[in-house]
């Protein structure tokens, strides 16, 4: 199975502050990347897909870069809506599987 | 809109059964796979299974291989998990997820709000 791992576990930001979690994949997954965000209580909310393609409907402040074992998901400017638990996952290879949570919290 | 609602979770004793029922509406389910994603209280997201659109190819995580069977009844819009063998550790949030693609790239785009199962004596 493919690992996923996330940095960091946890960060603490102001609103407008530019925020980047990053995604390592145990081996090349080419660009076979998505991003989900998770409020407490919800589901997850898909936010990019292919590793840089903005879900319809999902603020242009979400991008998302890289390919191969190293990915960056990037909020531009932190808004309080935004304050979630953020999940990559793998879709190169069965089983997919999902990185650890990086949770974003009020400074 | 897409909608998928899931129902059929409760409290079950280690050892049981339980079947947990997925209703879509907003798209034409039988064109699309689907999946269940499971999350235990507190911690991450885990992929249990995955059907596709007609049935014919099934996959399962190896923690419930044996145990859980996924199906779907297109003409209802329904999908199904029917979980035997119940452990504690299968306590959890269960999602069911319609599964989307960008050429070969798969992803859940669309979750339903969950049915949580617990396993206590």
């Amino acid at each position: 199975d493919i690992q996923m791992t996330q940095s960091p576990s946890s960060l603490s930001a102001s609103v407008g502050d530019r925020v980047t979690i990053t995604c390592r994949a145990s081996q090349s997954i080419s660009s076979y990347l998505n991003w989900y965000q998770q409020k407490p209580g919800k589901a997850p909310k898909l936010l990019i897909y292919a590793a840089s393609s903005l879900q319809s409907g999902v603020p242009s402040r979400f991008s998302g870069s890289g390919s191969g074992t190293d990915f960056t998901l990037t909020i531009s400017s932190l808004q309080p809506e935004d304050f979630a638990t953020y999940y990559c996952q793998q879709s190169y290879s069965t089983p997919p599987t999902f990185g650890p949570g990086t949770k974003v919290d009020i400074k | 809109q897409v909608q998928l609602v899931e129902s059929g979770g409760g409290l079950v004793k280690p050892g049981g059964s339980l079947r947990l029922s997925c209703a879509a509406s907003g798209f034409t389910f039988s064109d699309y796979y689907m999946s269940w994603i499971r999350q235990a209280p507190g911690k991450g997201l885990e992929w249990v299974s995955y059907i596709s659109s007609s049935g014919s190819t099934i996959y399962y995580a190896d923690s419930v291989k044996g145990r859980f069977t996924i199906s779907r009844d297109n003409a209802k819009n329904s999908l199904y998990l029917q979980m035997n063998s119940l452990r504690a550790e299968d306590t959890a949030v269960y999602y069911c997820a319609r599964v989307s693609s960008w050429g070969e790239i798969e992803y859940f785009q669309h979750w339903g709000q969950g049915t949580l199962v617990t396993v206590s004596s």
